[in-house]
C-alpha cells in the first residue's frame, strides 16, 4: 500500500528557530501533497496544497512567508516554519495522494512541534 | 465548507453498535472516512464515490446518499481497538477536500 514517511516526529526548539519538516512518499509518486495543522481535540486544518514543480497553494489565513513549502520532486515535499514562535506549536501532518480524482489521502505520522 | 458530523462524541461498551453521520450543504462526489488515534496520524478507512454506494471494512461499513449529501459510518460489534476520532472528508463540485470536525468514539470493556 501507499506509504508516506514524515520526519522528524518531534521537535523542541527555541523561539526564533526555523524548523524543516520532510514528507516523503516511499512507494508511489505523489504529484500533490497536503500539509495540515492540528490543535488538540480539533480537526485537521489544511494549510496548503503542494504541487510538484510549482508554487504551493495556501489556504486563507496561512502566511506563505511563515510556512515555506517546497515540492522539488514527485516523492518529497518540505515545510519550513520560519522564525518559529510559541504560537506555532502544534501537530503538523502531511499527506500524499495518487493522481486521480477519487484517490484517498495517505498520511505521514505527523510532527509534534514545540517552541519554547 | 466543512461538513457536519454527528454525534460529537459517543461512548460504547465492547460489542455494541454505533452510527456516525456526516452531512454537507454542498453537492458531493466523494466521501472519505478516516480514524485517528490519540497522538497518531489519521488512517484511511474507506472512500465512497457513488450515490447509494455502500462499502465494508471488517465490521465497519458506510453508505453514501448522494442526493441527500450525507454519509453514515456503521460500526458493528465494536471492539476496543475501534476507539479514536473518526473524521469524514468530503469532496464536491467546485469544492476542495475538507475534513469534518470529527466524532470521538470511546469503546469501554
Amino acid at each position: 500500500g501507499a506509504v508516506v514517511s514524515q520526519h522528524p516526529s518531534r521537535v523542541i526548539c527555541k523561539s526564533g528557530t526555523s524548523v524543516k519538516i520532510e514528507c516523503r512518499s516511499l512507494d508511489f509518486q505523489a504529484t500533490t501533497m497536503f500539509w495540515y495543522r492540528q490543535f488538540p481535540k480539533q480537526s485537521l486544518m489544511l494549510m496548503a496544497t503542494s504541487n510538484e514543480g510549482s508554487k504551493a497553494t495556501y489556504e486563507q489565513g496561512v502566511e506563505k512567508d511563515k510556512f515555506l513549502i517546497n515540492h522539488a520532486s514527485l516523492t518529497l515535499s518540505t515545510l519550513t516554519v520560519t522564525s518559529a514562535h510559541p504560537e506555532d506549536s502544534s501537530f503538523y501532518i502531511c499527506s500524499a495522494r495518487l493522481q486521480g480524482r477519487y484517490q484517498p489521502q495517505h498520511f505521514g505520522d505527523g510532527t509534534r512541534l514545540s517552541i519554547l | 465548507q466543512q461538513p457536519v458530523q454527528s454525534p460529537q462524541a459517543v461512548i460504547l461498551r465492547e460489542g455494541e453498535d454505533a452510527v456516525i453521520n456526516c452531512s454537507s450543504s454542498k453537492a458531493l462526489y466523494s466521501v472519505h472516512w478516516y480514524r485517528q488515534k490519540h497522538g497518531e496520524a489519521p488512517v484511511f478507512l474507506m472512500i465512497l464515490l457513488k450515490g447509494g454506494e455502500q462499502k465494508g471494512h471488517e465490521k465497519i461499513s458506510a453508505s453514501f446518499n448522494e442526493k441527500k449529501q450525507q454519509s453514515s459510518l456503521y460500526l458493528t460489534a465494536s471492539q476496543l481497538s475501534y476507539s479514536g476520532t473518526y473524521f469524514c472528508g468530503t469532496e464536491g463540485y467546485g469544492q476542495n477536500f475538507v475534513f469534518g470536525p470529527g466524532t470521538r468514539l470511546s469503546v469501554l470493556p
